[in-house]
């Protein structure tokens, strides 16, 4: 079965740094960009950009470059997002997601999901 | 960036109704965009990949439509664990982009 897991749920104070995991499993992992999105408390999904763990080539969106930082670390099928310095703003759950297609079309789609992480930064 | 709308923004409907939900883009993605379910407290989960594919193990009362700029998702007939929010999401380009949801409600 391929499976997403992602680090358990984080409080920290704003200022403080951050970094949450996603662990793939039943895939070769450095075949596939993994995907973050946020979701802000009771609000819609944000694309956040993307890592492929097979160079760690990165993707990150404008609302995103330079907030967030993605690794990916193969040997142990994992990716990460950090933050250096966290804000209020920051708490909402995060996801990760395999990019994935069918072999007969370039077109994309996430599947699937890790569970989440939340996210809660506050003083 | 390509901006990704929905109508309605919520929606009251019976078990058993049939449903349909419109998603639009600011330029045309041909046929690059996917549909997504969202349950409280859950993981997002792809329903309908590339307009008009049903993902393995969704069932065939879900169904997609459109291309260009003009998308439907289609419930032929509400069951109760249809109640949820619906995502539409281009993947036509970077940013890849979502639209703001359908809350689907039972009446």
């Amino acid at each position: 079965e391929v499976q997403l897991v992602q680090s358990g749920a984080e409080v920290r104070k704003p200022g403080q740094s951050l970094k949450i995991s996603c662990q793939g499993s039943g895939y070769k992992f450095s075949n596939y960009w993994i995907d973050w999105v946020r979701q802000l408390p009771g609000q819609g999904l944000e694309w956040m950009g993307a890592i492929y763990p097979g160079d760690s080539d990165t993707r990150y969106s404008p609302s995103f470059e330079g907030q967030v930082t993605f690794a990916a670390d193969e040997s142990i099928s994992t990716a990460y997002v950090q933050w250096r310095s966290l804000k209020d703003s920051d708490t909402a759950i995060y996801y990760c997601a395999r990019r994935t297609s069918t072999v007969t079309t370039d077109k994309t789609h996430f599947d699937p999901w890790g569970q989440g992480t939340l996210v809660t930064v506050s003083s | 960036d390509i901006q990704m709308t929905q109508s309605p923004s919520s929606l009251s409907a019976s078990v058993g109704d049939r449903v349909t939900i419109t998603c639009r883009a600011s330029q045309s993605i041909s046929t690059y965009l996917n549909w997504y379910q969202q349950k409280s407290g859950k993981a997002p989960k792809v329903l309908i990949f590339g307009a008009s594919t049903l993902q393995s193990g969704v069932p065939s009362r879900f169904s997609g439509s459109g291309s260009g700029t003009e998308f439907t998702l289609t419930i032929s007939s509400l069951q109760p664990d249809d109640f949820a929010t619906y995502f539409c999401q281009q993947s036509y380009n970077t940013p890849r982009t979502f639209g703001p949801g359908t809350k689907l409600e039972i009446k």
